[in-house]
């Protein structure tokens, strides 16, 4: 079985423009996260989905939204980019709340 | 929230040797994470042990939950266990707080 895959792997902005992130979950796994990692740092959550329903959001601006389709995979948005958004952007799925997660590869994305 | 520290911040070893890295939290918790971060930014499930002893291989990992801290031994250490070292904690529904890593060096 294929695990969390993510797409793409690295991509560069430049400030203001808008990205989209995208993430397909294990098969059978209906929870889909977003975390955000800055160099040197441990990940950050941002948003969880269940059910194609936001389920937790952390604290980012609005410039970050996402959603989950009805097959579950998920797209995370970031508009109006700032230099401070470069970051590895993981995603990880799970059966549902509360079960292990397991995180995909992540996209790399460089804001210049 | 919950709060989650992790020690030692770094951690150089010499091929062979036994290490323990240790994660305490701030709250009581059902799902807690061990985490190995390779080179390429890849977050690999190590553990999951929100109480008990678990074992897999070269690695074990132990969580006294009533104490907040768990534990990650890793024994005769090889150079590919080299990398970042996470701890997470399950805030609720699928937020995990990670603690700031333990990066560990293994040396030839």
């Amino acid at each position: 079985d294929a695990g969390v895959t993510q797409s793409p792997t690295h991509l560069i902005k430049t400030r203001g423009q808008h990205v989209t992130l995208r993430c397909s979950p294990i098969s059978g796994h209906k929870s889909v996260s977003w975390y955000q990692q800055v160099l040197g740092q441990g990940p950050q959550f941002i948003f969880q989905y269940y059910e194609k329903e936001e389920r937790g959001r952390g604290n980012f601006p609005d410039r970050f939204s996402a959603r989950q389709f009805p097959n579950y995979s998920s797209e995370l948005n970031v508009n109006a980019l700032l230099l401070g958004d470069s970051a590895l952007y993981l995603c990880a799925s799970s059966l549902s709340q509360g079960h292990v997660l397991t995180f995909g590869a992540g996209s790399r994305l460089t804001v210049l | 929230g919950i709060q989650v520290e992790q020690s030692p911040p770094d951690l150089i070893l010499q091929e062979g040797a036994n290490s323990t890295l240790r994660c305490n939290f701030s709250d009581s918790v059902n799902n807690l994470q061990w985490f190995h971060q390779n080179p390429w930014g890849q977050l690999i499930n190590l553990f999951y042990i929100p109480s008990g002893t678990k074992q897999n291989g070269r690695l074990s990992a132990t969580t006294v939950a009533t104490e907040r801290y768990s534990l990650l031994y890793i024994s005769s250490s090889q150079t590919t266990d080299s990398g970042v070292y996470f701890c997470a904690v399950m805030e609720y529904g699928n937020k995990l707080v990670f603690g700031a890593g333990t990066i560990l060096r293994v040396k030839s």
